[in-house]
């Protein structure tokens, strides 16, 4: 059954620090997102990307924050200076098209952790 | 703006019990419904989903029914097994890409 897979599954930084969490979305998917979740926390949405560009983005989603999809299968999410609030579970997520039927897959995460 | 809520936890149950987690939604179209779980140390997996008012989505034992009139989305299983701990996250799309998840009910199943 495909799968959305991210690496690392474990990410240490410290403070200051660019990070990139990767992530290979299912191969037909259209839709690419990032969410986050906070350690007992509700999930949070930061971005979507349709098309080579950025459909959607939350108010988390600041300067310090970017995505890429910089092969044609992978996709990327890149945080430039990391601070302690943002150590997370980082989801990767992917959907077909289908309109507003199609689900999210997820994948199973990054776990950040900013010392 | 669309939002869903979602009963607060965390929930015990013997093994063998009712379960309903309850979730209600606000959306300004007409939105999809999704269960997801998440099991310890895992992701997120898509439990079940209903796409209309009153489709009922199941999977696995459990159920829910889309209810347009209450604006609910309830999950309900019959006979919860150990296997069945988890944290359950009732979730909304509407007319945008982004989904609205709830805050997520931890449940716990005891022998």
């Amino acid at each position: 059954e495909p799968e959305v897979t991210q690496t690392p599954s474990h990410q240490v930084t410290q403070m200051g620090q660019e990070v990139i969490l990767r992530c290979v979305p299912i191969s037909n998917h259209l839709y690419f997102y990032w969410y986050r979740q906070i350690l007992g926390q509700k999930v949070e949405f930061l971005v979507s990307f349709y098309n080579n560009e950025i459909s959607e983005k939350s108010e988390i989603f600041d300067d310090q924050f970017s995505v890429e999809r910089p092969d044609g299968s992978n996709f990327t999410l890149k945080i430039r200076s990391t601070k302690l609030e943002d150590s997370a579970m980082y989801f990767c997520a992917s959907r077909e098209s289908g309109g507003g039927r199609a689900e999210a897959f997820f994948g199973q995460g990054t776990r950040l952790t900013v010392v | 703006g669309d939002s869903v809520t979602q009963m607060e936890g965390p929930v015990t149950l013997s093994e063998e019990a009712f379960l309903t987690i309850n979730c209600t939604y606000t959306a300004t179209g007409y939105p999809s419904l999704f269960w997801y779980v998440q099991y310890p140390g895992e992701g997120l997996q898509l439990l079940l989903k209903a796409t209309k008012a009153d489709d009922k989505g199941s999977n696995k034992g459990f159920e829910a029914t889309y209810r347009k009139e209450t604006t609910s989305f309830h999950l309900e299983k019959g006979s919860v097994q150990v296997s069945d701990s988890a944290v359950y996250f009732c979730a909304l799309r509407d007319t945008g890409n982004q989904f609205y998840f709830g805050t997520g009910t931890s449940l716990t199943v005891i022998p």
